[in-house]
Formats: C-alpha cells, sequence, structure tokens
C-alpha cells in the first residue's frame, strides 16, 4: 500500500496570506495525484487532479504541483471559505490512498 | 446536475449486517466505475471499496476484506454495499464518490454507528 504523508497537519494562516502545503508518497505515483478540499460538516469536494489540473469551477488562487514522490498545493490570497481540511489522494495503485489531511486554521 | 445520494445508515449492534445504497443521477452511471470511502469521526478519509462501471471488477481495502461487498444495478443507477460482521471500528460517515481517475462527484454520505 502506498502511504501518502501531509505536513503539516495543522497550519495557522492569516486571511489573504498565501500557503503551501506539501504532500509525499512512499513511493511514486506519477502525476496520478488529486487533492481535495473539506469545509467542516461538508462532504470533499475536488480541487486538483493529474497534480496540477485545477477541477471545474475551482478559482485560479489553487495551484498544483510535483510529480512522483513530491507534491504541493499553493492557496494564493486565503479566503474564509479555504479554512477548512486538505487532503491529497493518489489514485496510481490500488488502494487509492489519501493522506491524513492539513488542518487550515485562522491564525 | 451529476447527483449522489446515499441511504440506509443507522445505529447497529456489533456483528450486525447493514447495507448502504447511493443512487445517482444527471449522468450515464453504468459508464463510470463508482467508490466507497469513509470517515470516522473527527477523523481522515478512508478508501473503501471500488467497482468498474460494469461490475467486472472490485478491490477492497484490507480491513474489510471478506465483510463489506460493493456491487450495482446500471439499470437503477444505484451503488450498494453490502456491510457484514460490522465492528465499533466501522462507524463512521460512509461517502460514495464517482471515479474518473480522481473522485469527482461525492454524496453527501450517510452516517452507520456501530455499538451495543
Amino acid at each position: 500500500e502506498i502511504v501518502m504523508t501531509q505536513s503539516p497537519n495543522t497550519l495557522s494562516v492569516s486571511p489573504g496570506e498565501r500557503v503551501t502545503l506539501s504532500c509525499r508518497a512512499s513511493q511514486s505515483v506519477s502525476s496520478n495525484l488529486a487533492w481535495y478540499r473539506q469545509k467542516p460538516g461538508q462532504t470533499p469536494r475536488l480541487l486538483v487532479y493529474g497534480a496540477s489540473t485545477r477541477a471545474t469551477g475551482m478559482p485560479a488562487r489553487f495551484s498544483g504541483s510535483g510529480s512522483g514522490t513530491e507534491f504541493t498545493l499553493t492557496i494564493t490570497s486565503l479566503q474564509s471559505e479555504d479554512f477548512a481540511l486538505y487532503y491529497c489522494q493518489q489514485y496510481d495503485n490500488w488502494p487509492h490512498t489519501f493522506g491524513q489531511g492539513t488542518e487550515l486554521e485562522i491564525k | 446536475q451529476v447527483q449522489l445520494v446515499e441511504s440506509g445508515g443507522g445505529v447497529v449492534q456489533p456483528g450486525r449486517s447493514l447495507r448502504l445504497s447511493c443512487t445517482t443521477s444527471g449522468f450515464t452511471f453504468s459508464t463510470y466505475g463508482m467508490h466507497w470511502v469513509r470517515q470516522a469521526p473527527g477523523k481522515g478519509l478512508k478508501w473503501v471499496a471500488v467497482i468498474w462501471y460494469d461490475g467486472s471488477n472490485k478491490y477492497y481495502a484490507d480491513s474489510v476484506r471478506g465483510r463489506f461487498t460493493i456491487s450495482r444495478d446500471n439499470s437503477k443507477n444505484t451503488l450498494y454495499l453490502q456491510m457484514n460482521y460490522l465492528g465499533v471500528e466501522d462507524t463512521a460517515m460512509y461517502y460514495c464518490a464517482r471515479a474518473v481517475g480522481p473522485f469527482d462527484f461525492w454524496g453527501q454520505g450517510t452516517m452507520v454507528t456501530v455499538s451495543s
């Protein structure tokens, strides 16, 4: 099983700031990496797939990068709705494992 | 628009069974693989199972293999998860999700609580 490790577990930031979240795979997943945002009490929503392609309707302040084992999600100019949980997921191998999540909280 | 609606959750005693359903609309169900994902209270997302678009292949997480069975009825646009021998560790919100590689649409989830 591929283990996905996200860092940090929690990030305290102010609205309007730029933030970078990291995700590492225990073995290469090529570019088969997705990011999801889960607002409190809501369903996860696809943000980025293919490591760097924004999902339909997601604003340009979200950008993903990386390949192989190292990936990042950058959010520029944080909005109130961005304070949430973020998960990375590899869909290169079964099982399609998720990272443990990074929580963005308001500083 | 694409919609996925889970149902069938509830409170059940350890060792008992439950069947979840995911009723879909707004897309051609028979052309998509479908997944179940669960999230224990206050915890992260855990993938549970997948079924190919035509039901020809199924994969399970180690934690549920042999106890859970994923199935689908393409004539009813519905996905199922039969859960047997439930344990307290199966307590979670269960989501169905459409698969195009990544999970592009998710249902709102149905809560399963295993408790005596």
